[in-house]
């Protein structure tokens, strides 16, 4: 069974770009989160997905940030535009379970903005 | 607001001994609690789970306490390996509302086990 993937592995922008990551969860689970460790400081929720639904999105920072799911399989996250404060590492996680502490993480995408 | 934290951002060990990580939490109505391991370069990796109602639980040469007096979660691991080495968080939900599945994690801790 394949993992969840994300893509890409590194980012690299300008602040004021914008940037699209992009999370594969595994194949079935109905929810996928988001969350993101920024440098120095602990991974922290930014939002829920149950299939295509935003279930909870309150650890969105900000207005520059939009997650998608349309079709309830993959999910993307923009950001835009790119601030230097973005700088980090963005985990998405799936779960068959709703609620399950026994979330799926992918490698994550590490986001450098300059 | 909720938070998780650990006592102590790194613990190193000899390849055999037992290792012991702690965490604390404020939430007391957090009623699910989780251990995560991440090595480099990967995404957390779950280990082990404990529901509130119970104050130990056992898993393959981990066991983790909960100790809800005191607000105290540990991690111990049997054994430790150099394969053991990581960045180990506890993480906690609570459930109710909307936002149950969403993890509160701690800063971590990292383990290094030398052989």
């Amino acid at each position: 069974e394949a993992g969840v993937t994300q893509f890409p592995s590194h980012s690299v922008i300008e602040k004021g770009q914008t940037v699209t990551l992009r999370c594969d969860p595994i194949s079935g689970h109905d929810n996928l989160y988001w969350y993101r460790r920024v440098m120095g400081k602990e991974i922290k929720f930014l939002l829920h997905f149950v299939k295509e639904s935003k279930q909870d999105e309150s650890g969105m920072p900000n207005n520059r940030f939009l997650a998608e799911r349309t079709g309830g399989t993959y999910s993307t996250l923009k950001v835009q535009p790119a601030e230097l404060e973005d700088s980090g590492v963005y985990f998405c996680a799936s779960s068959q379970v709703y609620g399950g502490g026994e979330q799926y993480f992918g490698p994550g995408t590490r986001l450098t903005v300059t | 607001g909720e938070s998780v934290g650990l006592h102590l951002p790194t613990l190193s060990v000899q390849e055999g001994d037992n290792s012991i990580i702690n965490c604390a939490y404020s939430n007391s109505a957090s009623d699910y609690f989780i251990w995560y391991k991440q090595e480099s370069g990967k995404g957390p990796q779950f280990i082990i789970d404990i529901r509130s109602n119970m104050d130990k639980r056992q898993g393959q040469r981990v066991t983790v306490l909960l100790n809800k007096t005191v607000k105290h979660l540990s991690l111990q691991i049997a054994a430790t390996q150099p394969g053991d080495s990581a960045v180990y968080f506890c993480a906690e939900i609570n459930a109710g509302g909307t936002s149950y599945g969403k993890l509160t994690f701690g800063q971590g801790t990292i383990l290094t086990v030398h052989p």
